[in-house]
């Protein structure tokens, strides 16, 4: 079964700064990968996602871009952070015949 | 846009009870639901899922009911233990190729011992 990497755990970052949130997957091979964010209390709204390297699909405009360089690694990346850009970021992974996502153990951004 | 949403935000039961935790969906297209349980700072983990060709499915202490008529959703614990206790959100597949899951708002379960 795949394993999906996540780090770091926890980030606090000052408005302004960059941003780089790096998952890595394992034990699955052409993965479509997910960005998710969760807000305090909230449920996961979609971010981004890629079927492939090099696709990246957005959901929703925003400050955050992502790339997928490699097949089983996907980049979450801001220029500049904004306050609204904190929350818990989970990256996930699912297979092209099958509905069901595999979640990492997230990453905590604060932005300050 | 369409989106899936629960019945009840919090849920608080005693150790060893049966624990219904409920969900509303909108989509008609939906052909697949799953549900998840989330601890404190930790992803979502899997727990059961559904497709719309079926109204029960089993696993270990848990049934999933899909009443598609009224667009409902729900998730039974059996002999709910503390380690229950968490956020259990369900999610939708609403078709499409890309499998991109809608997830609703989540539900806090509390097992008091």
């Amino acid at each position: 079964s795949q394993t999906i990497h996540q780090w770091p755990a926890t980030l606090v970052q000052p408005v302004g700064s960059p941003l780089s949130l790096e998952c890595t997957v394992e034990g699955t091979s052409n993965p479509n990968l997910y960005w998710y964010r969760q807000a305090a209390g909230r449920g996961l709204q979609l971010l981004f996602y890629s079927v492939g390297i090099g696709q990246i699909s957005s959901e929703v405009p925003q400050n955050l871009s992502a790339s997928r360089p490699q097949d089983r690694q996907f980049i979450l990346s801001s220029k500049k952070l904004l306050l609204s850009d904190s929350g818990f970021y989970l990256c996930a992974c699912g297979q092209p015949s099958n509905e069901k996502l595999f979640f990492g153990s997230g990453t905590q951004l604060s932005v300050l | 846009g369409e989106s899936v949403g629960l019945h009840l935000p919090t849920l608080s039961v005693q150790e060893g009870d049966n624990s219904i935790i409920n969900c509303a969906y909108s989509n008609s297209a939906s052909d697949y639901f799953i549900w998840y349980k989330q601890e404190s700072g930790k992803g979502p983990q899997f727990i059961i899922d559904i497709r719309s060709n079926m109204d029960k499915r089993q696993g270990q202490r848990v049934t999933v009911l899909l009443n598609k008529t009224v667009k409902h959703l729900s998730l039974q614990i059996a002999a709910t233990q503390p380690g229950d206790s968490a956020v259990y959100f369900c999610a939708e597949n609403s078709g499409g190729s890309n499998y991109k899951l809608t997830f609703g708002k989540g539900t806090l379960l509390t097992v008091n011992p």
